[in-house]
């Protein structure tokens, strides 16, 4: 596609379910990365894929995130029973190959309210 | 371990006046280092980065940075600022071992006109 799409935009929730928040990067790029964005901070870290490996997982809060993908391309990051400190922006990101010189291009972000 | 620091997280100009907004890092080993512009309602765009070629880089819309070794600084600049500029900042340091970004808090800016 001509850029990174990201589903729902907006997802709404009660404390406790479950979500799943889904990524396309662009096409032909092999790195894939999610972060989290709260209000009035800069985004933060979560998981970095190269290919369908996760090669970081060091910035996800605890074991209620969880994010794969499968055919290296498309990505899920799920949430279990979630609170309300989990609402914020989820933003991902793609690269050509993952080098630190790379541009990520990042998609709209999914907003997660968490109620 | 890479960090960066966003010096003022508001910073208000006139049209057509500089801008500068601020950026510092801290970092073990050679960094590599961006500037994303986020508008509202928008996903995060690149406008500069720097990866240790020349010193000054220019980005799009007119902007440009410079990468200062010595204050560990690398500050965005503006010549004259349009109200199209009106947006958030954030400067960004890329982890070598991980290629992941780690952002500053961000600065908003806004234009008057």
């Amino acid at each position: 596609g001509a850029g990174v799409s990201q589903t729902p935009s907006n997802k709404v929730t009660e404390k406790g379910k479950y979500v799943e928040l889904r990524c396309d990067p662009i096409s032909g790029h092999t790195a894939l990365y999610w972060y989290r964005q709260s209000l009035g901070q800069g985004p933060e870290f979560l998981i970095y894929f190269q290919g369908t490996g996760a090669a970081d997982d060091s910035g996800l809060p605890n074991d209620r995130f969880f994010a794969v993908r499968p055919e290296g391309s498309v990505s899920t990051l799920k949430i279990q029973r979630t609170e309300r400190g989990d609402s914020a922006v989820y933003l991902c990101a793609s690269t050509l190959a993952g080098l630190p010189t790379d541009t990520q291009y990042f998609g709209p972000g999914t907003r997660l309210t968490v109620l | 371990a890479q960090s960066v620091t966003q010096l003022g997280s508001h910073v208000s100009v006139s049209e057509g006046a500089l801008v500068l907004l601020r950026c510092n890092y801290s970092s073990s080993v050679p960094p590599y280092l961006f500037w994303y512009v986020q508008y509202p309602n928008q996903g995060l765009q690149l406008l500069l980065k720097y990866t240790s070629a020349a010193t000054l880089v220019k980005g799009i819309n007119g902007f440009e940075a410079e990468f200062k070794k010595s204050e560990t600084s690398f500050h965005l600049t503006k010549p004259s600022a349009h109200m199209r500029d009106a947006a958030e900042y954030f400067c960004a340091v890329s982890d070598p071992n991980t290629d992941k970004l780690i952002f500053g808090t961000g600065t908003r800016l806004q234009v008057f006109p």
